[in-house]
């Protein structure tokens, strides 16, 4: 079975835009997960997605969202991106045992 | 809310030595515990998770309920442990929604 994958896989954009990241879960897997990844905070849950609908959420500003698609590929935005938000971007599928975690996207907001 | 902690950001021993990474969970109901590691440009993997009560890798993890701890151990650690180990916490079996420590760098030295 091929692994989640995430696109772009780095990213650098400048404070005040919006950037949308995309996550494609493993094979029959219906559950997405996002978390940001920073070295002062470490892993932080931004939100879940089962089945098209928010199912969990973080305690993420609004300016974060997300969607899932039909066929489970999911994408998350960040609108009017500030330096902070500068960070490890994971997406997880789940299955019967556990997460599988995507190799990540990388921003960076100059 | 629960929290994860992992008081150590860096464990440092030599090859052959016994490890152990510490793990404390806070968390009213009965969590599901795992612990996650990173290797060196590696995607975050799932090592171990206490339903299961395996060694993998060598490595062992026992829930203690009554400290509310789940610390890793290996009797024998090899420089091919050198990883950062996250503890993480699901609130259901579900595990939808995980709660990391902060992490703990494993080096092992030869």
């Amino acid at each position: 079975k091929a692994g989640v994958t995430q696109t772009p896989r780095y990213l650098i954009k400048t404070r005040g835009q919006q950037v949308t990241l995309s996550c494609s879960p493993i094979s029959g897997h219906r559950s997405v997960s996002w978390y940001q990844q920073t070295p002062g905070q470490g892993l932080q849950f931004l939100f879940e997605y089962f089945s098209e609908t928010q199912r969990n959420k973080g305690n993420f500003p609004g300016r974060f969202s997300g969607r899932q698609f039909s066929n489970s590929r999911s994408e998350m935005n960040v609108s009017t991106l500030e330096l902070g938000d500068s960070a490890l971007y994971l997406c997880a599928s789940r299955g019967s045992d556990t997460q599988y975690f995507g190799p990540g996207t990388r921003l960076t907001v100059l | 809310a629960q929290r994860v902690t992992q008081p150590e950001k860096l464990l440092s021993v030599f090859k052959g030595a016994p490890v152990e990474l510490k793990c404390n969970y806070s968390y009213s109901g009965s969590p599901e515990l795992f612990w996650y590691v990173q290797y060196s440009r590696q995607r975050l993997q799932l090592l171990l998770r206490h339903i299961s009560r395996e060694s993998i890798k060598g490595f062992t993890a026992d829930l203690n309920k009554g400290e509310t701890s789940f610390h890793l151990k290996k009797p024998f650690a090899q420089e091919e442990d050198s990883a950062m180990y996250y503890c993480a916490l699901s609130k259901d079996s579900g595990y939808s929604t995980l709660t990391f420590g902060k992490g703990t760098m494993l080096l092992v030295s030869p």
